[in-house]
């Protein structure tokens, strides 16, 4: 799986756009760049994934380079809720779908009032 | 509702005493993984299976046990043999589909031996 790098901590302020930004400088093509998040003891919370194209939903957008070696998850107005360790993850899919996930050290993002 | 339940919450034991921490979905998942977190740090894989009757090995699978007898359950079992299991412990699951692989997760067993 190709190594992800990810600053370890950000602030954002309340009803701001947080960007969070990783490289993933060793993707490979058919791998896809996911990313979840875990508040405070819980389990982690699927939030996107994408290969090459921009992606949203209705909690994120991801922006991935054209070279795909780095992108940016952006919460386009951060609450206090999204205070919370985000996880950049570089994996790729096998026919199955069931493929494990391996997650780094995170960046924790801590939404300022 | 749907989701993945894991119970209990908090788990005392004792050193030495096998331990078995449960994890049910209710999504008709296929695939099912068992992850440890130790403090400040990220999830580690330890067993996972990709359909009833299977599983494998992940990296940390020392130590632990699991089986697969039903598609819903997933229980895993801490022994004896592991070193250092206090630890918290995150159950998921996924559909198991082609281009899917989003992970459900429960919400987690924090286990303390003492």
């Amino acid at each position: 799986d190709a190594k992800t790098t990810q600053p370890p901590s950000m602030d954002c302020a309340e009803g701001r756009a947080a960007n969070l930004p990783c490289n993933h400088s060793t993707i490979s093509g058919n791998e896809y760049v996911y990313w979840y998040r875990q508040i405070h003891s819980q389990g982690p919370q699927y939030i996107i994934h994408g290969l090459k194209n921009n992606e949203t939903n209705e909690m994120a957008s991801l922006i991935i380079t054209e070279d795909r070696k780095s992108s940016t998850l952006i919460l386009p107005h951060a609450t206090l809720r999204d205070t919370a360790v985000y996880y950049c993850i570089v994996r790729a899919l096998s026919n199955f779908g069931n493929e494990k996930l391996t997650f780094g050290t995170g960046t924790r993002l801590t939404i300022i009032p | 509702d749907g989701g993945i339940t894991q119970s209990p919450k908090y788990l005392f034991r004792k050193e030495g005493q096998n331990v078995t921490l449960s994890c049910e979905q209710n999504l008709n998942h296929d695939a099912m993984y068992w992850y440890r977190q130790d403090p400040g740090q990220g999830l580690r894989l330890i067993y996972y299976s990709q359909i009833v009757n299977d599983f494998q090995k992940g990296d940390i699978a020392e130590g632990y046990s699991v089986s697969r007898e039903k598609k819903e359950s997933f229980p895993l079992t801490v022994t004896s043999a592991q070193k250092n299991p206090t630890a918290f412990y995150l159950c998921a699951s996924s559909i198991g589909m082609q281009g899917r692989n989003e992970q459900f997760f429960g919400p987690g067993t924090r286990l303390t031996v003492l």
